[in-house]
């Protein structure tokens, strides 16, 4: 069965740091990959998603990218946090055929101070 | 632009109060209708994946079903154990997917 995980789960960085969230999906292959943001209490905003190697489509102009660097694994990153950039990040993939599913990992909690 | 709009916003239901939520969207072309439960501070639990109206998926309590305009998502004799946030999604093209705000719904004993 497919699992996807996520780390870290929850981290506190101060503003201007970097940021590294990772994401792997076991069990499949090919899969597209997405992340999400979530504000409390707001709905899921889409921030990256991926349809293969090396292949990103930013949907919100930000201080954040995205990597893939192989077929299995999406990294968000940033090079100068921001207070706005706090808030609960998402993985997520899907088999990669129109209309399937997405499912998302447990989320990566970040508090920028 | 495609939208997804959910109402209510919160439901306070009482143990054994039946409920429905609604999930109203504009996409042309639709794909899929998804539902999610999600737990405060968890990701979004996958429910129901419905495809054309008429179209109805149960489990346990829960019965979601979709019309040419909007879905619902009927909730039977809830327990506090169905506390939760429920988020509906829409996809045009199987690669984007849209999500409404959610409804939270509290279930009292």
């Amino acid at each position: 069965s497919q699992t996807i995980h996520q780390w870290p789960a929850t981290l506190v960085q101060p503003v201007g740091s970097p940021l590294s969230l990772e994401c792997t999906v076991e069990g499949t292959s090919n899969p597209n990959l997405y992340w999400y943001r979530q504000a409390a209490g707001r709905g899921l905003q889409l921030l990256f998603y991926s349809v293969g190697i090396g292949q990103i489509s930013s949907e919100v102009p930000q201080n954040l990218s995205a990597s893939r660097p192989q077929d299995r694994q999406f990294i968000l990153s940033s090079k100068k946090l921001l207070l706005s950039d706090s808030g609960f990040y998402l993985c997520a993939w899907n088999p990669g055929r129109t209309g399937n599913t997405i499912y998302f990992g447990e989320g990566s909690w970040l508090t920028v101070v | 632009e495609d939208q997804v709009t959910q109402s209510p916003e919160a439901l306070r239901l009482q143990e054994g109060e039946s409920s429905s939520l609604n999930c109203s969207y504009t996409v042309s072309g639709l794909r899929g209708l998804f539902w999610y439960r999600q737990d405060p501070g968890k990701g979004p639990e996958f429910l129901f994946t419905l495809y054309s109206a008429g179209e109805e998926k149960e489990k346990e309590r829960l019965k979601a079903t979709l019309t040419k305009k909007e879905s619902f998502l009927h909730i039977t004799a809830p327990k506090p154990e169905d506390s939760a946030t429920y988020l509906c999604a829409v996809t045009q093209y199987g690669q984007n997917f849209v999500f409404g705000p959610g409804t939270r719904l509290s279930v009292l004993p």
